[in-house]
């Protein structure tokens, strides 16, 4: 599994864009760059998933470049609600990968203040 | 929206006992996964399940850990006999690969507290 590095954590505020980035410097042909959002006590929420190019559903943004070593979840106009841990994956999550073990790192704090 | 439905939401047991921790994961998924995390560190992976099989465990998972689905709905992890350390959040989780990608929901967790 390639090893991704994420900033510990990040200040915003209210309505702000939020750019979160995580570095897979070695990241295979058939890996996905997937995010999970987790709240305190409750279980990771997955946010989105990509290869290549841009992802957009209707809470985030996902651009990787074409190299794919490096990826950036954008949270549009964020709110005191988006306070959370995000987390970077990187895995082999195509079917034939399937059963794949996720391995979550520290994350990104992310805090959103008034 | 489906969700992975876990209970109980907390289990208090004495070191020693057996404790069995359910998940209902979300009905048209096959893929299943148990995580722990303990209080302040990391999502770590316990075992993923598929077909009726284990297809893969961590170092956690020892023979003091079970997994099992018992009918087509349920899936549970029994720990034999509890110690101290077994004290964390208990994540169940299932997966589908809609839109190509495996994407993996995960319940709102059982907090085991070990005594």
């Amino acid at each position: 599994l390639a090893k991704t590095t994420q900033p510990i954590s990040m200040d915003s505020y209210e309505g702000q864009e939020v750019n979160i980035t995580c570095s897979h410097n070695n990241i295979a042909t058939n890996d996905y760059i997937t995010w999970y959002q987790q709240f305190p006590s409750q279980g990771p929420r997955f946010i989105i998933q990509g290869y290549k190019t841009k992802v957009t559903n209707e809470v985030a943004s996902l651009f990787i470049p074409a190299d794919r070593k490096s990826s950036t979840l954008s949270l549009p106009r964020v709110s005191l609600s988006d306070t959370a841990v995000y987390y970077c994956l990187v895995g082999d999550m195509s079917p034939a990968g399937g059963g794949n073990k996720l391995t979550f790192g520290t994350g990104t704090q992310l805090k959103v203040e008034l | 929206e489906p969700e992975v439905t876990q209970t109980p939401s907390h289990q208090v047991t004495q070191m020693g006992q057996e404790v069995i921790l359910r998940c209902v994961p979300i009905s048209n998924h096959l893929y299943f996964y148990w995580y722990r995390q303990i209080l302040g560190q990391k999502v770590e992976f316990l075992v993923s399940f598929y077909n009726n099989e284990i297809s893969e465990k961590s170092e956690i998972f020892d023979d003091q850990f079970s997994v099992e689905r018992p009918d087509g709905s349920n899936f549970t992890l029994k720990i034999r006999s509890t110690k101290l350390e077994d004290s964390a959040m208990y994540f169940c989780a299932s997966s589908d690969f809609e839109g190509a990608g495996e994407k993996l929901f995960f319940g709102s967790g059982t907090q085991l507290s070990v005594l």
